[in-house]
């Protein structure tokens, strides 16, 4: 079964700077699908952004950009500009075709004002 | 925009009760999803369905049984709620066929369950 490992239960950073959010997993399959999911507090969780595997070039959502490393199974979100309403819960989630969405636990992430 | 309605968003039920935790989407998705959200865990899936009356277990299904007896409304049970099963459920919705597209979900709010 895929894996995914978020190692950093809890990040910080200040209003405006950026921060990078790591995320790694495990597979043998060779086409996938890669997502950023926000969770902030007491509200849905939205998808943030999303990367094909197949694709060479990194996702960017304005504010959002990841940075994909297939030969490491890398995935890392860097949110550039931080602002209050980036503070919640991020989880990192992979799915391979044909099957189901595997989710990392969690990073949850503090705008320092 | 998707909306995805979870009826309950606080409940507090006693060991041994039944318990049914309802969701209902309005985009005519196939796709539907029941997940436990517990901290340090992630979001573990219980339960799935991609058409009416089809269910396929997810990775933790034991304790719970869902039914999905119209396309827009799919439900989790708890026959008889124990104190582990105490959590947050979520429920989630997509479109296309189970295992095929970019499989982005769309989320209910969330139902915060305790059982004393």
């Amino acid at each position: 079964a895929q894996t995914v490992t978020q190692s950093q239960p809890e990040m910080s950073v200040q209003e405006a700077e950026t921060v990078t959010l790591s995320c790694t997993y495990d597979t043998s399959e060779s086409d996938y699908y890669l997502f950023w999911y926000k969770q902030p507090p007491s509200r849905q969780m939205i998808l943030v952004i999303r990367q094909e595997a197949y694709k060479q070039q990194n996702a960017t959502e304005n504010r959002f950009s990841v940075n994909f490393q297939k030969a490491a199974k890398s995935f890392s979100l860097k949110i550039s500009d931080s602002q209050l309403g980036d503070a919640a819960m991020y989880f990192c989630a992979y799915r391979s075709v044909n099957e189901k969405l595997t989710f990392g636990t969690g990073t949850r992430l503090t705008i320092i004002p | 925009d998707v909306k995805v309605t979870q009826s309950s968003r606080y409940l507090v039920k006693r060991t041994g009760e039944k318990v049914f935790l309802e969701c209902v989407q309005d985009m005519d998705h196939e796709n539907m999803f029941w997940y436990r959200q517990d901290p340090g865990l992630g979001l573990r899936l219980i339960y799935f369905s991609y058409d009416v009356k089809m269910k396929e277990k997810g990775d933790i299904p034991e304790g719970y049984s869902v039914s999905r007896e119209k396309k827009e409304r799919f439900s989790l049970i708890l026959e008889s709620a124990s104190t582990n099963q105490t959590s947050m459920y979520l429920c989630a919705s997509s479109s296309g066929l189970a295992g095929v597209g970019t499989g982005e979900l769309f989320f209910g709010e969330g139902s915060r369950l305790t059982v004393l």
